[in-house]
C-alpha cells in the first residue's frame, strides 16, 4: 500500500497564476482533509470530506476550492495564486472520520508563490 | 472553541536524557487526543492516542497520560535518541460537521544532541 500520495511535491507559481494540488489514497477511507502548514502556526484544516460528494470548509478556506473526485482522489485548487498561500500543504484521510479516528498524512508539498 | 496550547521549542536535549513536552487542551465533552512527530522532509504520522480520561498512550519508549482534571496530555520519553529529532505536534479530535477533524498545536522541535 502506497497510503496517501501527493503530487506535486514542490511548486512555484507567480501571483495570479491557478493550480491543482492531486491527493489520492489506497487505504479505502472515507474521510479526506487538506491541511497547510505554517512556521509558528501548525497545521490548519482548509477543506474536508467526509464521504465520497461531499465537501466542507475547514478553518481558512478563503482562496481554495476543493473536489472530492472519487472516494480515492481529493484535490485543492487555488485560482489565484497570493504570496499569503506560500505553504507547505498537507492530505490526510481518515477511516471514518470518527473521533477515534487516526488520520494518516501523505509527505506534503511545498508551494512558493512569487 | 477547542484549542491545543504546547510549549515552545526549541526543545534541545543530549542522548538519553528524559524528555517531557507539555501539552494543555481547552475542550467542551471528551476529546480524543493525539502527539503526531514529523520527521525531516515527511508528513505527520500517529505516535500515540488516548480516547478517555486517565488512558494511557505509549509507542516506541514514548507516553502519554490523558488528564481530565488537569486538561493536559503531556508526551514524555525516559531515554532520547539522536534518531528522536522531530517535531511534535499535540492534537484533540474536534466534532463539528459531518466528521470529526483535528485541532493541533503549533508543534515542539525536538534536537537531539550526540
Amino acid at each position: 500500500n502506497a497510503g496517501v500520495t501527493q503530487t506535486p511535491k514542490f511548486q512555484v507559481l507567480k501571483t495570479g497564476q491557478s493550480m491543482t494540488l492531486q491527493c489520492a489514497q489506497d487505504m479505502n477511507h472515507n474521510s479526506m482533509y487538506w491541511y497547510r502548514q505554517d512556521p509558528g502556526m501548525g497545521l490548519r484544516l482548509i477543506y474536508y470530506s467526509a464521504s465520497e460528494g461531499t465537501t466542507d470548509k475547514g478553518e481558512v478556506p478563503n482562496g481554495y476550492n476543493v473536489s472530492r473526485l472519487n472516494k480515492r482522489e481529493f484535490s485543492l485548487r487555488l485560482e489565484s495564486a497570493a504570496p499569503s498561500q506560500t505553504s507547505v500543504y498537507f492530505c490526510a484521510s481518515s477511516d471514518v472520520g470518527g473521533p477515534t479516528d487516526t488520520q494518516y498524512f501523505g509527505p506534503g508539498t511545498r508551494l512558493t508563490v512569487l | 472553541g477547542n484549542s491545543v496550547t504546547q510549549m515552545e521549542g526549541p526543545v534541545t536535549l543530549s542522548e538519553e536524557a528524559f524528555l517531557t513536552i507539555n501539552c494543555t487542551y481547552t475542550a467542551t465533552g471528551y476529546p480524543s487526543l493525539f502527539w503526531y512527530v514529523q520527521y525531516p522532509g515527511e508528513g505527520l504520522q500517529l505516535l500515540l492516542k488516548a480516547t478517555k480520561a486517565d488512558d494511557k498512550g505509549s509507542n516506541k519508549g514514548f507516553e502519554a497520560t490523558y488528564r481530565k482534571e488537569t486538561t493536559s496530555f503531556h508526551l514524555e520519553k525516559g531515554s532520547v535518541q539522536v534518531s528522536d529529532s522531530a517535531v511534535y505536534f499535540c492534537a484533540l479530535s474536534d466534532r463539528g460537521g459531518a466528521t470529526n477533524k483535528l485541532i493541533f498545536g503549533t508543534g515542539t522541535l525536538l534536537a537531539v544532541q550526540p
